[in-house]
């Protein structure tokens, strides 16, 4: 199973909503990401999680808090977003150790509007 | 830090003809490369990666790639496209220096037309 699953596939929001995206994985990976891909450019890090902790955060601004519950599971809680954060939302997995890190499986994305 | 350059943002091609897609590297050792593919609002899929060895790598969906060190470059190559193969493609270097999970950095991409 190479499959990464995300939930929802269309999210539609408010600037007051408070809405989180899941993200989740059986391949038995230890790091997960966050990549945020706004319309026709490619997609930008945001986050990486190693082992269910945060090793990486880009300076996304603090609208954005992600949480690894799990090794399977990753979330992105979102609060008080603007306009310009609709943007394809992709999460990925991979192993963590060495060259193998590198080999990112991504899921289908979460398409978020800002309204 | 290290960067990828897709230098054609679109690049059509009759069906069954030959592809050649374009990316130079820029990176002082010897980079992580990556070719991923994406159809309209989907995600990413890997078609092939190069970390060391042999410079022609096999990828899936007949898709191979050539890392040439001395003109920086990893250009993508098929013999014959099918309307299928309409889709972005992204060129991404690992960001990191192999001793754990980091991200990659894609080029702007090229967006493949097909025509019949």
């Amino acid at each position: 199973d190479t499959e990464v699953t995300q939930t929802p596939k269309h999210l539609v929001m408010g600037m007051t909503n408070k809405k989180s995206l899941k993200c989740e994985q059986h391949m038995g990976h230890r790091a997960m990401y966050w990549y945020k891909q706004k319309a026709k450019k490619p997609p930008e890090l945001m986050f990486v999680y190693s082992y269910e902790k945060l090793s990486i955060n880009e300076s996304v601004p603090s609208r954005f808090s992600p949480e690894c519950p799990n090794s399977s599971l990753l979330n992105l809680h979102l609060h008080a977003l603007q306009p310009e954060d609709s943007a394809l939302y992709l999460c990925a997995s991979s192993q963590d150790w060495a060259e193998s890190s590198y080999e990112q499986y991504f899921g289908p994305g979460t398409r978020l509007t800002v309204t | 830090a290290q960067s990828v350059t897709q230098p054609d943002i679109h690049i059509t091609v009759s069906e069954g003809a030959s592809l050649e897609l374009r990316c130079n590297y820029s990176y002082g050792a010897t980079p992580y490369l990556f070719w991923y593919v994406q159809s309209p609002g989907q995600g990413l899929q890997l078609l092939l990666k190069y970390f060391s060895g042999d410079t022609l790598v096999q990828g899936i969906k007949g898709f191979e790639a050539e890392f040439k060190r001395s003109q920086s470059s990893f250009n993508l190559r098929k013999p014959s496209v099918h309307w299928s193969d309409a889709a972005e493609y992204f060129c991404a270097v690992a960001t990191g220096s192999g001793g754990g999970a980091d991200g990659l950095t894609f080029g702007k991409g090229t967006h493949l037309i097909i025509q019949p």
